[in-house]
């Protein structure tokens, strides 16, 4: 069975500080990993999709990265704000969605 | 503004019940989807369309009903054979299908009284 799974499940950091989401995936086949930012009560908005033959793509503070050998993906989000709250979600080959990661940053 | 929108924000249903869920996009695009999230889990896929008056069957489609008579509207119904519905419903639409982004409205709260 195709599995995506996200790591942590949650996360709380202070205003400013960086921090990096795992996301693991079994999927196959495998054709591109996208990841979704969710606000509280919205619905996901697109932050960056990545093909097998790309392995870091940015898009404003956040920088993704994969791995198709290992089958890893990571979100990095740099300086972050208090907008950032919310929950990050990869979903690969357009099909198979992870969980996601809350992410709650403090004042 | 261009964009995909959900309607009602919440909504109750009754036991033996059918509740239908509303999305309307004014995005040209041709693929719509419903997905259902619950808490702690990924967005499970119940239907989509690629195209007006066809939809396909998604990964728990069991207890749900969708048409697709225009372009730009692709209703739910939640029907009382869905034994669970209590969950966040939610609608996208994409371009196409493969690597094209899938826009999402707001979302519809289903809960049972």
């Amino acid at each position: 069975k195709n599995q995506v799974e996200q790591s942590p499940q949650s996360l709380i950091i202070l205003e400013g500080k960086n921090c990096t989401l795992q996301c693991n995936y079994t999927v196959s086949p495998f054709s591109n990993l996208r990841w979704y930012k969710q606000d509280t009560g919205r619905g996901p908005v697109s932050l960056t999709i990545m093909t097998f033959s790309e392995n870091t793509k940015s898009n404003g503070r956040y920088t993704a990265t994969l791995d198709a050998d290992t089958k890893q993906s990571s979100l990095h989000i740099t300086a972050s704000q208090l907008s950032d709250s919310a929950s990050y979600i990869c979903v690969v080959s357009s099909r198979d969605w992870g969980a996601g990661t809350k992410l709650i940053i403090k004042p | 503004d261009g964009g995909i929108t959900q309607s009602p924000k919440y909504l109750f249903r009754k036991e033996g019940q059918n509740v239908t869920l509303s999305c309307e996009q004014n995005l040209n695009h041709d693929a719509m989807y419903w997905y259902r999230q619950d808490p702690g889990q990924g967005l499970r896929l119940i239907y989509y369309s690629q195209i007006v008056n066809d939809f396909q069957k998604g990964d728990i489609a069991e207890g749900y009903s969708v048409s697709r008579e225009k372009k730009e509207s692709f209703p739910l119904t939640v029907t009382s054979a869905q034994k669970n519905p209590t969950a966040f419903y939610l609608c996208a639409s994409s371009m196409g299908q493969g690597n094209q982004p899938q826009h999402f409205g707001d979302g519809t709260r289903l809960s049972i009284l």
